[in-house]
């Protein structure tokens, strides 16, 4: 069993759709990170939560704590959104555990 | 401010050929980290490292990898006698000593062994 699991593994939605993805941990983490990778291409950071909630346009990140569970949502999503998004917790010694990573495919 | 900046992008190599990839930290980072992808799996930590110091090698196949961070110049990660199974992509990371908000990922490299 992975420390970080995602689900689901893959997601396609209509353009417009509200879409989330679900990230649970069973280490103990001192953040969590939500990354984004397009096909062949870079890794960016999206998130870094320790506690609550984080918005960026229409990016919404939230986590808790006590459930070890965070979820990255998607609002009123674009073609453009379609990509890899990996879920990974920062543990000590700036290590990191990641997940598999769920692919979005948004359909115009 | 440029990010991370990895080179090559895209490597090939023929098999028992070595490969030396760069990573050159964002401004300002002195902590830098080697990522491997492999062909439809998640990201593996490889190594992570501060000027000419390895803090953390766990991720590393014990024969033919090694990586440096010299007190001038890019981290390297070098592949020594490349198999196929080498074949994936190779992100770094680089970060200021306490990871807040300034975790940032390069392009990555993507190693061909043909």
């Amino acid at each position: 069993k992975n420390e970080v699991e995602q689900s689901p593994q893959n997601l396609t939605a209509q353009e417009g759709e509200f879409i989330t993805i679900n990230c649970s941990y069973s280490v103990g983490i001192s953040a969590l990170h939500w990354l984004q990778q397009h096909p062949g291409g870079g890794i960016v950071s999206l998130f870094m939560l320790s506690s609550g909630k984080k918005k960026h346009g229409r990016l919404i990140a939230t986590i808790n704590i006590q459930e070890k569970h965070s979820s990255l949502h998607i609002t009123a999503s674009h073609p453009r959104d379609s990509a890899v998004y990996i879920c990974a917790g920062g543990v000590a010694g700036n290590q990191f555990y990641f997940g598999t990573g769920t692919s979005l495919t948004v359909i115009p | 401010n440029a990010g991370v900046m990895q080179n090559p992008r895209h490597l090939v190599r023929r098999r028992g050929q070595e490969a030396r990839l760069r990573c050159s930290p964002m401004k300002g980072h002195s902590h830098v980290y080697w990522y491997r992808q492999l062909p439809e799996e998640g990201l593996k930590f490889m190594v992570y490292l501060q000027k000419e110091n390895i803090i953390d090698e766990s991720g590393m196949p014990k024969e033919r990898f090694s990586a440096e961070f010299p007190k001038e110049g890019p981290s390297i990660l070098r592949i020594q006698q490349v198999v196929r199974g080498d074949s994936a992509a190779y992100f770094c990371a680089s970060s200021p000593p306490v990871v807040r908000s300034g975790y940032t990922f390069g392009s990555g490299t993507r190693l061909t062994v043909v």
